[in-house]
């Protein structure tokens, strides 16, 4: 079966100081890896993903992620926050030998930078 | 910019009642999904097309719930009758094809609070 964690459902930070948001999956297979971004009432937005290749994927607004085998984790970062960071973010996975292609999803974590 | 498009928006309907949503995929994706999200919670996986053929509805309460992709177009979600814990948002979203590695775009959502 497939699952996200998002171990911290909030996580302050200071604008211009590096922030990170922690995910770990579980997957029966190798995972395909997603971070997305919600503002208040819009949608999902994508911000990068993990195919296969180089462990850091580099997304949208400056936003990194680094996918780590061993410890089946995917945080992602930023080296200096804005306060337009603020938002709610989800990690989701997807079980590269599924042949449904169904995402799962983290509970999310709800990111705020303070002036 | 390409995006999915949904309808309405916002939606208030009574307990007993019937509701439905609209979804436009971006022009040319073959995969088109239904999501919900409860709030507080990641989004959660209702049905799934590819085409006009549901590939997975496992996780959609059928009694109540039925969705439609008749041309491999647009799609609509009905609820027959609404229940109160049926308030959420209703996420559609669309892919190129049923690749793994795709991005999942997603729309804006329709909120739905049931009375």
């Amino acid at each position: 079966a497939q699952s996200v964690a998002q171990p911290e459902d909030q996580v302050n930070v200071a604008e211009g100081n590096p922030l990170t948001v922690k995910c770990t999956y579980s997957v029966s297979g190798n995972p395909y890896l997603f971070w997305y971004v919600q503002y208040p009432n819009r949608g999902l937005q994508f911000l990068l993903k993990y195919i296969t290749g180089d462990n850091l994927v580099k997304g949208s607004y400056g936003f990194e992620a680094e996918f780590n085998k061993s410890q089946t984790s995917f945080h992602l970062k930023k080296p200096s926050a804005l306060v337009s960071d603020s938002a709610l973010y989800f990690c989701a996975v997807r079980d590269r030998g599924s042949t449904l292609g169904r995402l799962y999803f983290g509970r999310g974590t709800q990111l705020t930078v303070w002036p | 910019e390409a995006e999915v498009a949904q309808s309405p928006r916002y939606k208030i309907t009574e307990k007993s009642q019937a509701v439905a949503f609209w979804c436009d995929p971006i022009s040319g994706h073959a995969t088109l999904y239904w999501y919900r999200q409860i709030l507080g919670q990641g989004p959660e996986l209702l049905v799934q097309f590819q085409d006009e053929s549901v590939v997975d509805d496992s996780q959609l309460p059928k009694d109540r719930f039925s969705a439609e992709r008749l041309k491999g177009v647009d799609s609509t979600l009905k609820i027959q009758p609404a229940e109160l814990g049926d308030s959420a948002m209703y996420l559609c979203a669309s892919s190129p094809s049923d690749y793994s590695g795709n991005t999942i775009y997603f729309g804006e959502g329709s909120w739905l609070t049931v009375v």
